[in-house]
């Protein structure tokens, strides 16, 4: 069964810098893709940045950025220059391409001060 | 599109009531997540379906939960009867294939 794993607590960043959110995963499917998803304090989730299994390069989505390290099964979410809107919980999500399920971490949240 | 669709936005009943949770996915998609969100366990899988088929409902708390998708359309997440800590807020997402999924608004339940 897959398993995705965020432990960090809740975070304070200062504004304008960058931060790291921890996303590691476990499944035997050679096939899947990793998501990092926004969901505000209004509750919606928001899409982020996606990145496939047998991507090569890193994939980067504006001042997002994932760290994929395949072998350590770990796909890191950067965020650079950290804005006031960036508060936020993040969510990890993985979905294996066998069977298509989508599954979710626990989320990291994030408090961006000024 | 306007997206997925859910109703109501926010649902009040009292414990031992039937309570219907409604989604219209993004037309042209073929895999639909039901999802519970609470602070105590985060956002779990309930049901999915692909191509209005249930792949996998493992997620599902219990049996007073179900779900049925009639056609690509129209989805339903039932609770019958209700409990008090059945109160989350309840999320439809629907994608195409393996592409990222489409989040509805949620649907807060509150149990009394």
């Amino acid at each position: 069964a897959q398993k995705i794993t965020q432990t960090q607590p809740g975070m304070f960043v200062q504004e304008k810098e960058a931060v790291t959110l921890d996303c590691t995963y476990d499944t035997s499917d050679p096939s899947y893709g990793l998501f990092w998803y926004k969901q505000p304090s209004s509750g919606e989730m928001i899409f982020l940045i996606y990145q496939g299994s047998y991507d090569q390069q890193n994939a980067t989505e504006g001042r997002y950025s994932l760290n994929f390290q395949k072998a350590r099964k770990s796909a890191n979410l950067v965020i650079s220059a950290s804005q006031l809107g960036d508060s936020a919980m993040y969510f990890c999500a993985m979905r294996e391409n066998g069977n298509n399920r989508l599954a979710f971490g626990k989320g990291n949240q994030v408090v961006v001060i000024p | 599109d306007a997206g997925v669709i859910q109703s109501p936005r926010h649902e009040v009943t009292e414990m031992g009531q039937e309570v219907t949770l409604r989604c219209k996915p993004i037309s042209g998609h073929n895999s639909l997540f039901w999802y519970r969100q609470t602070m105590m366990r985060g956002l779990e899988l309930l049901i999915y379906f692909n191509n209005n088929v249930p792949i996998d409902d493992s997620g599902m708390p219990e049996d007073r939960f179900s779900a049925k998708m009639p056609n690509a359309s129209f989805s339903t997440l039932k609770i019958q009867p209700s409990e008090p800590r059945d109160s989350a807020v309840y999320f439809c997402a629907s994608s195409f294939g393996t592409a990222r999924a489409f989040f509805g608004q949620g649907t807060r339940l509150t149990v009394v």
